[in-house]
């Protein structure tokens, strides 16, 4: 079967840097995204990863191994803004994306 | 400014009372899909069209219709809403299938059956 693992929940602390672990098993493989998604609205696109290594934009990067099915998503200096779920998608041999449940991140000040 | 759009943004309906939801996209993308998506979970996926063609999910209910009469609009009907429909539906468009595009998504549209 086709599964993607994110933890449900972390905490970070305003300033600080927090890493979103996600691991994938799924049929084929096109290419990673992160999406943020505040409560209650759409999720909105972050991030595209499809060859190994580091992709850094602005205080988000995002890191991809496909030999190990693992990426993150890195977070630094954190503000109370950031304080959304973070959804990990894969997309599959069908060009289909397979989604995590999201990993809820709460800021604290 | 391009967008997907998503009527009504919350709707409340009785149970067994047919709901249509409503979307419509000036991005002019080719694929338009219909998400399910309940606290706290993965967003599922329940159609998606390319263009008019229509692609049904091995696993949705057959209470869950869905029509695009033109490139821009697309319609999901639920024939007897259960309290299980209770959700935050999805519409998303991208540009074109074969490739990875990136999805854009509307605001959702909650739905509350009573």
């Amino acid at each position: 079967g086709q599964n993607i693992d994110q933890p449900t929940e972390m905490t970070a602390t305003e300033g600080a840097i927090v890493q979103i672990n996600c691991t994938y098993q799924t049929s084929g493989f096109n290419g990673l995204f992160w999406y943020q998604q505040h409560a209650g609205e759409a999720p909105t696109f972050l991030s595209y990863n499809v060859l190994d290594g580091l992709e850094e934009k602005g205080r988000f990067s995002s890191f991809l191994s496909r030999s190990k099915g693992y990426s993150y998503l890195l977070l630094k200096e954190l503000q109370m803004k950031d304080s959304a779920s973070y959804l990990c998608a894969v997309s599959d041999s069908n060009y289909q994306l397979i989604w995590g449940a999201g990993t809820k991140l709460i800021i604290k000040p | 400014d391009a967008m997907v759009i998503q009527n009504p943004r919350y709707q409340v309906t009785q149970f067994g009372k047919p709901v249509t939801l409503s979307c419509s996209q000036t991005l002019n993308h080719n694929v338009m899909y219909w998400y399910q998506q309940k606290s706290s979970q993965a967003p599922k996926l329940l159609f998606h069209y390319y263009d008019k063609d229509f692609n049904n999910e091995a696993d949705t209910p057959d209470n869950f219709q869905s029509r695009r009469p033109n490139t821009s609009f697309c319609f999901l009907d639920i024939r007897s809403p259960g309290l299980g429909d209770a959700a935050m539906y999805l519409c998303a468009t991208s540009r074109e299938i074969g490739q990875p595009y990136e999805q854009y998504f509307g605001p959702g549209t909650r739905l509350t059956v009573t």
